[in-house]
């Protein structure tokens, strides 16, 4: 099973500020790589999809990049409303395994 | 608008079986795929399997072979998921998501509180 590690765990950010989580394959998985963003007691909600498109409906303030086997998820301008839970998911092979998740709380 | 409404929430002994339902509405049922994903409490996700609508082929992860069946009713825009052999691990939040090429999910349900206890 491909592995998918995001850095950090955790981190505390303030309104305005950029942020940045990446995520690391075991393997290469091409541009195959998925974000989402889950609010507790919510469903997932996919943000970036093949690395680097963004998800119709998605803020110009969520960017992605990468191939192979790191990849970065980019927040430029922190909103109050993106305090929450993100996860990388690679879709290359079965089983399409998640990230960890990074938490991201106010500071 | 497209939408995707699962059945409540089961309490099952261990060894016990669940049949969890997502209903489609507001897109071509036929024209996407269907995948399961689970969230043990505090976790993170687990993805399940997945499930075309039009030609049933299906993917799963290999842990759940043998106890896991994707299935779907194009007459209902209805998919399942059934896990049988139940344990107390699989105390769980359960997910479908519209996945057109079992890529990425890009419209998801409400979720299904699955608790498996004796």
């Amino acid at each position: 099973d491909i592995q998918l590690t995001q850095s950090p765990s955790s981190l505390s950010a303030s309104v305005g500020d950029r942020v940045t989580i990446t995520c690391r394959a075991s393997q290469s998985i091409s541009s195959y790589l998925n974000w989402y963003q889950q609010k507790p007691g919510k469903a997932p909600k996919v943000l970036i999809y093949t690395a680097s498109n963004l998800q119709s409906g998605v803020p110009s303030r969520f960017s992605g990049s990468g191939s192979g086997t790191d990849f970065t998820l980019t927040i430029s301008t922190l909103q109050p409303e993106d305090f929450a839970t993100y996860y990388c998911q690679q879709s290359y092979s079965t089983p399409r395994t998640f990230g960890q998740g990074t938490k991201v709380e106010i500071k | 608008q497209v939408h995707l409404v699962q059945s409540g929430a089961e309490v099952k002994k261990p060894g016990a079986s669940v049949k969890v339902s997502c209903k489609a509405s507001g897109y071509t049922f036929m024209k996407y795929g269907i995948s399961w994903v689970r969230q043990a409490p505090g976790q993170g996700l687990e993805w399940m399997g997945w499930i075309s609508a039009y030609n049933i082929n299906t993917n799963s992860a290999q842990k759940l072979q043998g106890r896991l069946t994707l299935t779907t009713d194009t007459s209902t825009s209805t998919s399942y998921m059934e896990l049988r052999s139940l344990r107390s691990d699989d105390t769980a939040v359960y997910y479908c998501a519209r996945d057109d090429r079992d890529d990425y999910g890009d419209y998801w349900g409400q979720g299904t509180l699955v608790i498996v206890s004796s």
